[in-house]
């Protein structure tokens, strides 16, 4: 079955730097990949996604890059601000009408003042 | 945008008790559910995938007889956490795909505590 790798598992950033979390994939079917972030005890919110058919999407501060040669995309955000902490989470979701979702073991990203 | 609700949002339980966890689509028909379970600090574990009408396929190492799931309308999945135990205490949460392919929308979670 398909796996997801995230790194780094920790990141500390200054408020206004930029943070990026890198993920890979194994199955080279997966065809579209969603980044989540979830705040304690609540459920994940999608932030951006990316389908396989297109290298780069931006939404303001954030980005999503994807390069299916390597199987690798990553999140980039950009001046970040203390409300961008939390966990993030990247995840691949399979090709056809499976509709499941494999996740990154997440990212706890802090944002320091 | 599409709503998913699941009831309760807690429970605490004893254990060898069993504990039913409902995940509703609330504006939309909903033939595959997912079930997830998130430990802390940790990511989302896929348990099962719940189909309306027929069998949930669980995911390798999830036990399908202390796990029931049974969907039995398009908009309506059940969990049921049969003889539990503390080590089943856990956040779990529900996910169902939209009508635009892609979308998929979760549920606010249950934490479950069991004693």
């Amino acid at each position: 079955g398909e796996n997801v790798e995230q790194h780094p598992s920790t990141l500390s950033v200054q408020e206004g730097d930029s943070a990026v979390i890198k993920c890979t994939y194994s199955d080279s079917a997966s065809n579209y990949f969603p980044w989540y972030k979830q705040e304690l005890g609540k459920r994940p919110q999608l932030i951006i996604d990316i389908r396989s058919n297109v290298g780069e999407k931006k939404d303001q501060r954030i980005a999503v890059t994807l390069n299916k040669t390597a199987k690798h995309f990553s999140l980039h955000i950009t001046e970040t601000q203390p409300e961008d902490s939390a966990v993030y989470f990247c995840a691949s979701q399979g090709g056809g009408s499976n509709y499941k979702l494999t996740f990154g073991k997440g990212t706890l990203l802090t944002v320091n003042p | 945008g599409a709503v998913v609700s699941q009831h309760p949002s807690w429970v605490i339980c004893k254990s060898g008790t069993s504990v039913k966890i409902e995940c509703r689509s609330l504006d939309f028909q909903a033939t595959t559910m997912f079930w997830y379970r998130q430990f802390p600090k940790q990511s989302l574990m896929l348990m099962a995938t719940s189909n309306e009408g027929s069998k949930a396929t669980y995911e390798q190492g999830v036990e399908k007889d202390k796990f029931l799931i049974n969907h039995a309308s398009l908009t309506l999945s059940t969990l049921t956490v049969t003889s539990a135990h503390p080590e089943d205490s856990s956040f779990y949460i529900c996910s169902a795909p939209g009508q635009v392919i892609y979308e998929q929308y979760f549920g606010p979670g249950t934490r479950l505590t069991v004693t």
